[in-house]
């Protein structure tokens, strides 16, 4: 089945500055990559995704990148503000004939300090 | 609005008793899913259904079953629960057909003791 590795598991900046969290994984098969933040005690929302078909996609302040070769995807937050601070999950989706499920990273917790 | 509801926030239990876990949805979604949580394991799938009565094994499902005998309704059951089943659980759906977004519950945090 799916493995999803997610690096690192804490990741500390100051405010302002930019965050890098990485995902590799290892079904060829998969297609679809979102990323979720989970603030403190709520629930887990996507918050951007990119299909196999595409390289990079952006969203204001938030970018994924994918390389399907190397089988890695990466998230991108740029001039990152405390409201930032949360667990992100990257996942990797893997869809058979009649459905799929999605495989979890391990999480990384993010702390943006004023 | 997508909501999904879980029927209990936090659980307490003892060592064999049986426990149900309820997930509600009322956005008419195809698919749905269990996971627990555990720091530094991130979500791991326990069950899906992705029909009335269908259920597919996730990546745990040892010592867990499910049911869902209407389409917004998705439980799981801890037949004989264990202290190794402490742990955060989410409730997810998804519309399906193409379109993959996850929508959680809050959780239910069940501790068993």
């Amino acid at each position: 089945g799916e493995n999803v590795e997610q690096h690192p598991s804490t990741l500390s900046v100051q405010e302002g500055d930019s965050a890098v969290i990485k995902c590799t994984y290892s079904d060829s098969a998969s297609n679809y990559f979102p990323w979720y933040k989970q603030e403190l005690g709520k629930r887990p929302q996507l918050i951007i995704d990119i299909r196999s078909n595409v390289g990079e996609k952006k969203d204001q302040r938030i970018a994924v990148t994918l390389n399907k070769t190397a089988k890695h995807f990466s998230l991108h937050i740029t001039e990152t503000q405390p409201e930032d601070s949360a667990v992100y999950f990257c996942a990797a989706y893997a869809g058979g004939t009649s459905y799929g499920k999605l495989t979890f990273g391990q999480g990384t917790i993010l702390t943006v300090h004023p | 609005d997508v909501k999904v509801t879980q029927s209990s926030r936090y659980l307490v239990k003892r060592t064999g008793e049986k426990v149900f876990l309820e997930c509600v949805q009322d956005m008419d979604h195809e698919n749905m899913f269990w996971y627990r949580q555990d720091p530094g394991l991130g979500l791991r799938l326990i069950y899906f259904s992705y029909d009335v009565k269908m259920k597919e094994k996730g990546d745990i499902p040892e010592g867990y079953s499910v049911s869902r005998e209407k389409k917004e309704r998705f439980s799981l059951i801890l037949e004989s629960a264990s202290t190794n089943q402490t742990s955060m659980y989410l409730c997810a759906t998804e519309v399906g057909s193409g379109d993959y977004e996850q929508y959680f519950g809050p959780g239910t945090r069940l501790t068993v003791t």
